[in-house]
């Protein structure tokens, strides 16, 4: 069964737009819900979360965490084409991690 | 610089044969973890272990073999008896609390 759900699974934007990438998860007592950018590597971490309500930001990304309603949302402004990627999302509950199958971003000049 | 070091970072495997991939980190992480991502799925989890000479089945673990002898050093055997190995192979660490760093990942291909 999908523990983790991102949505949208691709999203087309022009420089400068502001999009919101969601992550939704079923899982009700884990440790931490984790936030990762995938280009041609393998992933780079961008945000852990484990309390809900307090916003992580870094630079124009930010993340915020609702363990009540069990989403998390990754929120990018201004975007550039640099930020093209896969996000993925990804929730620590016991020893393993689940990971959602990402939401694809395209960011066109 | 510490971080994760994968290789080969392209395999190719006839079949029947048996193939190893190599993850080794000097970030002095206790757990260490290998993940296959396959397109339009996400990350999925083959083996994982928390501390030396010891470590336990994720999801997907059939055709697949690890050991931990070291703790730098979590290598990963693709068995012949995998039946579709052909992935993207992704080795990760991390240390409570401080998130994981993963690998560069070795693509396997099957010819």
């Amino acid at each position: 069964e999908d523990k983790v759900v991102q949505s949208p699974l691709s999203l087309v934007v022009h420089e400068g737009d502001t999009v919101t990438l969601n992550c939704s998860y079923e899982v009700t007592n884990f440790r931490s819900l984790l936030w990762y950018k995938q280009e041609k590597k393998a992933p780079t971490f961008l945000f852990m979360l484990t309390s809900s309500g307090i916003e992580k930001k870094s630079g124009r990304l930010s993340s915020i965490l609702d363990k009540k309603e069990l989403f998390s949302i990754l929120n990018i402004t201004a975007t550039q084409t640099g930020d093209s990627a896969v996000y993925l999302c990804a929730v620590e509950y016991g020893n393993q991690f689940y990971f959602g199958t990402g939401t694809s971003l395209t960011v066109i000049p | 610089d510490g971080g994760i070091t994968q290789s080969p970072k392209y395999l190719f495997r006839k079949e029947g044969q048996n193939v190893t991939l190599s993850c080794e980190q000097n970030l002095n992480h206790d757990a260490m973890y290998w993940y296959r991502q396959d397109p339009g799925q996400g990350l999925r989890l083959i083996y994982y272990s928390q501390i030396v000479n010891d470590f336990q089945k994720g999801d997907i673990a059939e055709g697949y073999s690890v050991s931990r002898e070291k703790k730098e050093s979590f290598p990963l055997t693709v068995t012949s008896a995998q039946k579709n190995p052909t992935a993207f192979y992704l080795c990760a660490s991390s240390s409570r609390g401080y998130g994981y760093t993963f690998g560069s990942g070795t693509r396997l291909t099957v010819v």
